[in-house]
C-alpha cells in the first residue's frame, strides 16, 4: 500500500464549479500535512498547509482528519487559472521529509 | 531571490554514462533533498541531507550517490546511468524554524538511451 494516496483524475469541471479531492495516508503517526500544486513540466508548489481544525485560504479549503487518515481540499468557484496537478504531502513522525502523494489531475474548462 | 537552483536543466545520456547533477540553495536552509518524479508514481525521494555534513537514503536510492559539499551544495550523481533512471528529478531545501514546507528548484529532465 502506497503510504499516500489519491484518486489521479482527472477532474474536469467547468469554470465556477466546486470541486473537493480527498487523499488517505497510512502512518498514523504523521506530523503535518500540505497540499501542493503542481503545474505542467514545473517544479511543485506550496498551496497550503492543513491544520487539525480545518483552515481556509480564499476559495480553498483543507480539512484534515486523524482517526481516518484522511486528507481533503475544497476549491470554490473554479478558475481556469487553478487547472494544476494536486498534490497530498505527509510530513514523517521524524519530521525530517515529506511524502508525496502521486497527484489529482484538476482541468478547468470555459 | 534565486531560491533553488538546478544544473542543467536538460540532459540526455547513453546508457552507461555517469554524471552530476548540481544544486544550491541561498536561503541558509539545513535540509536538502534530491527527488525523482515518474508518471503516475509522484516524487519519491531518493537521498536527503538534514544538515552539512551528513546523507541518508530515501526510499530509491540505488544507482545513485550524493554530496553535501557545504551548506549551500547538494550533488546527485549517476554512475553509470540506466534507461530505468530516465526521469525528472528535483532539488529542495527546507528550514528548520516555523513552518516545514520545502522550496523546490525548477529541475532537471534526464533522458537516458
Amino acid at each position: 500500500r502506497k503510504e499516500v494516496e489519491q484518486d489521479p483524475g482527472p477532474f474536469n469541471v467547468p469554470e465556477g464549479a466546486t470541486v473537493a479531492f480527498n487523499c488517505t495516508y497510512s502512518n498514523s503517526a504523521s506530523q503535518s500535512f500540505f497540499w501542493y500544486r503542481q503545474d505542467c513540466r514545473k517544479e511543485p508548489k506550496l498551496l497550503m498547509s492543513v491544520y487539525s481544525s480545518g483552515n481556509e485560504d480564499g476559495r480553498f479549503t483543507a480539512q484534515l482528519n486523524r482517526a481516518s487518515q484522511y486528507i481533503s481540499l475544497l476549491i470554490r468557484d473554479s478558475k481556469l487559472s487553478d487547472s494544476a496537478t494536486y498534490l497530498c504531502v505527509v510530513m514523517g513522525e521524524y519530521g525530517n521529509k515529506l511524502v508525496f502523494g502521486a497527484g489529482t489531475i484538476l482541468r478547468v474548462k470555459s | 531571490n534565486a531560491g533553488v537552483t538546478q544544473t542543467p536543466k536538460f540532459q540526455v545520456l547513453k546508457t552507461g554514462q555517469s554524471m552530476t547533477l548540481q544544486c544550491a540553495q541561498d536561503m541558509n536552509h539545513n535540509s536538502m533533498y534530491w527527488y525523482r518524479q515518474d508518471p503516475g508514481m509522484g516524487l519519491r525521494l531518493i537521498y536527503y541531507s538534514a544538515s552539512e555534513g551528513t546523507t541518508d537514503k530515501g526510499e530509491v536510492p540505488n544507482g545513485y550517490n550524493v554530496s553535501r559539499l557545504n551548506k549551500r551544495e547538494f550533488s546527485l550523481r549517476l554512475e553509470s546511468a540506466a534507461p530505468s533512471q530516465t526521469s525528472v528529478y528535483f532539488c529542495a531545501s527546507r528550514g528548520t524554524a516555523g513552518w516545514y514546507g520545502y522550496t523546490f528548484g525548477s529541475g532537471t529532465r534526464l533522458t537516458v538511451v
